[in-house]
């Protein structure tokens, strides 16, 4: 099962809207709604930001939200602040190899 | 506080054994599945393994043992021959409710270091 693909980087100024891709497959995100995307800050554990596509855990900010077209799936963050810049992965369910795989990560740059 | 602490991690020569355990608290752990997941230096996340069932990825398979105590409230990660691409930091992290259909991870540990050099 090779990872979900996402771009390397994105970067934004403060106050903008970036979205991250994350492309997999039929077999992950193509056909099934669980996928979820978590932030990393250097040194930290992984932070779970998004569940099912598009549903936020208490407590993230409503500035992140994430949605889902045929066999991608996009993390948006609106009004970009300093504390986003960080990596963040997309993960799914697949039916290939159980039962996880996660994305290449996204470094994030706030210029 | 809900809580995971990860622990058990060192310097091991390829080929050796490690045993990675994480304990839980301020949950009712035995409802829970649990997950191993690893990062490389510099690398992405990987997923290890996940025990309701017991799953595993193709790349630790028949070399790493995922169990729980639950009336401990611990999760282990059994290594065996271990090789150098194993090494990174091992985060344990909760899955989804039993009987769910939901795969996400929630909480998550602090991470521990396993190096596999000679």
């Amino acid at each position: 099962q090779s990872a979900l693909t996402q771009p390397a980087s994105v970067s934004g100024s403060p106050g903008q809207s970036i979205t991250i891709s994350c492309t997999g497959t039929s077999s992950d995100i193509g056909t099934y709604n669980s996928v979820s995307w978590y932030q990393q800050h250097p040194g930290k554990a992984p932070k779970l930001m998004i569940y099912d596509v598009i549903n936020r855990p208490s407590g993230v900010s409503t500035r992140f939200s994430g949605s889902k077209s045929g066999n991608t799936a996009s993390l948006t963050i609106s009004g970009l602040q300093a504390e986003d810049e960080a990596d963040y992965y997309c993960s799914s369910f697949t039916s290939i190899s159980p039962l996880y795989v996660f994305g290449t990560g996204t470094k994030v740059t706030v210029l | 506080e809900v809580q995971l602490v990860e622990s058990g991690g060192g310097l091991v020569e390829p080929g050796g054994s490690l045993r990675l355990s994480c304990t839980a608290s301020g949950f009712t752990f035995n409802i829970y599945t649990l997950n191993w997941v690893r990062q490389a230096p510099g690398k992405g996340l990987e997923w290890v393994a996940s025990i309701s069932y017991t799953y595993y990825a193709d790349s630790v398979k028949g070399r790493f043992t995922i169990s729980r105590d639950n009336a401990k409230n611990s999760l282990h990660l059994q290594m065996n021959g271990l090789r150098a691409e194993d090494t990174g930091v091992y985060y344990c992290a909760r899955g989804q409710k039993l009987g769910s259909d939901d795969y996400y991870m929630d909480v998550w540990g602090n991470g521990i270091t396993v190096t596999v050099s000679s």
